[in-house]
């Protein structure tokens, strides 16, 4: 099993900060790494899927970023708003697993 | 497309019924995932196909879960003897691409209930 590590765990910011988070994994055999937005009572659906080392994706106020040789990536929100509120998913496929594994998550909270 | 279509939405059974959960994923989707979302382990693969065939299933909890793919767009995970332990939400998922380089569309998931 894949060891997917998310922090933080959970995070509480007020509407108009910026906030960060990071997913650690094994470096070794890395092929790509998914980020997913789940908001409460909905599925997840994906924000960015990265393969390349140095990789930087943005989606409005949502960018990310890959080290693969490192193995690890962050997740940006510029100017954070209620509606971002969600939990955040990483799922990196690496280790020699071609499927992605998901870690627990970052579970934001903006407050108006 | 509608998306990944998964029914029942709710399910409540009794312990030792047969659960089945079904699932159709996207057209042209090669990958099929179905997983279980815990609070002690948060989302987990059980098993995933690739062109309906099976290729992994490690992550299947037990012999009493077991799961089909008869054909590209129908999938079916079923729990017999149901415990309140398999109480979760289970999702499936489809993905174009089994390599991780594409993203992985969720189906709106079945909140199983075992009483």
């Amino acid at each position: 099993i894949l060891n997917v590590e998310q922090s933080p765990q959970s995070l509480h910011v007020q509407e108009g900060d910026s906030t960060n988070f990071t997913c650690s994994f094994p470096s070794s055999n890395f092929y790509a790494l998914h980020w997913y937005r789940w908001e409460t009572a909905k599925s997840p659906e994906a924000l960015f899927v990265m393969t390349l080392n140095g990789d930087e994706k943005k989606k409005g106020r949502i960018s990310a970023t890959l080290n693969t040789k490192e193995g690890y990536s962050y997740l940006y929100i510029k100017g954070s708003q209620p509606e971002d509120s969600a939990t955040y998913l990483c799922a990196p496929a690496s280790g020699g697993s071609y499927i992605p594994t998901f870690g627990r998550g970052t579970s934001l909270i903006v407050h108006p | 497309d509608a998306g990944v279509i998964q029914s029942p939405r709710h399910e409540v059974t009794e312990m030792g019924q047969e659960v089945t959960l079904r699932c159709k994923p996207i057209s042209g989707h090669d990958y099929l995932f179905w997983y279980r979302q815990t609070m002690m382990r948060g989302l987990e693969l059980l098993i995933y196909f690739n062109n309906n065939v099976p290729i992994d299933d490690s992550g299947m909890p037990e012999d009493r879960f077991s799961a089909k793919m008869p054909n590209a767009s129908f999938s079916t995970l079923k729990i017999q003897p149901s415990e309140p332990r398999d109480s979760a939400v289970y999702f499936c998922a489809s993905s174009l691409d089994g390599q991780g380089l594409t993203e992985a569309f969720f189906g709106q998931g079945t909140r199983l209930t075992v009483v």
